[in-house]
């Protein structure tokens, strides 16, 4: 039990294109979701926050124009990254907290972007 | 500030030796503490959390974990490392916010013959 999936496992893009990422819960509902950033030999940075239904919180100089996140349901959240460029190459990680998980979050598998 | 400290950025262990990696917590209330493993390419795996309780913990893939307040520790432990276990690990803790996760930077564990 409690799996996220990721989609797509990686993307190619050109500058200044829009890339869409999917997170999605399989067996379980997913209240939180929530988005980190990865570098290559680094740890994991917190982009934002999100609750199925609600405005997506964001970190400190994260920027919600850039990074758009849609929490449309309890097993769905979308990062998509707009207008991106080759700084926003990275390893994209979601996870998900589903009701009477306590604080236990779920990783999916990762995304990675290469923006040329 | 809470903060989580990895000081070990590499290790290696012959395979069959015993393994810790150390983390230390910095952090205002009771933790929830987490220890993940990343395999190259991956995503996280939970490995074991402590919550409350039993002090000791017991995870998956024979790992474990002690928690020790008056140290504000967390270090993770098995008593006989394989192959399959080199990946990078990290130690977690829960922010002030309740509920997102604040990591450490990581230690990478290299096994050897």
């Amino acid at each position: 039990g409690a799996v996220v999936s990721q989609h797509p496992s990686w993307v190619i893009c050109k500058s200044g294109t829009s890339v869409k990422i999917e997170c999605r819960s399989l067996d379980f509902q997913a209240t939180t979701m929530f988005w980190y950033r990865q570098f290559p030999k680094q740890s994991l940075m917190l982009m934002a926050t999100s609750n199925e239904g609600s405005k997506a919180t964001y970190e400190q100089g994260v920027e919600k124009d850039k990074f758009l996140i849609n929490h449309a349901s309890l097993t769905l959240s979308t990062l998509t990254v707009t207008s991106a460029h080759p700084e926003d190459s990275s390893f994209y990680i979601c996870s998900a907290r589903g009701m009477g998980q306590q604080e236990t979050q779920y990783f999916g598998p990762g995304t990675r972007l290469l923006v040329l | 500030a809470q903060s989580v400290t990895q000081p070990d950025i590499h290790i290696t262990v012959s395979e069959g030796a015993s393994l810790e990696l150390r983390c230390n917590y910095s952090y205002g209330a009771t933790p929830y503490l987490f220890w993940y493993v990343q395999s190259p390419g991956q995503g996280l795996q939970l490995l074991l959390k402590y919550f409350s309780g039993d002090t000791l913990v017991q995870g998956i893939k024979g790992f474990e974990a002690e928690f020790k307040r008056s140290q504000s520790s967390f270090n993770l432990r098995k008593p006989s490392v394989h192959w399959s276990d080199a990946a990078e690990y990290f130690c977690a803790v829960n922010s002030n916010s309740g509920y997102a996760l604040n990591f450490g930077k990581g230690t990478s564990l290299l096994v050897t013959p």
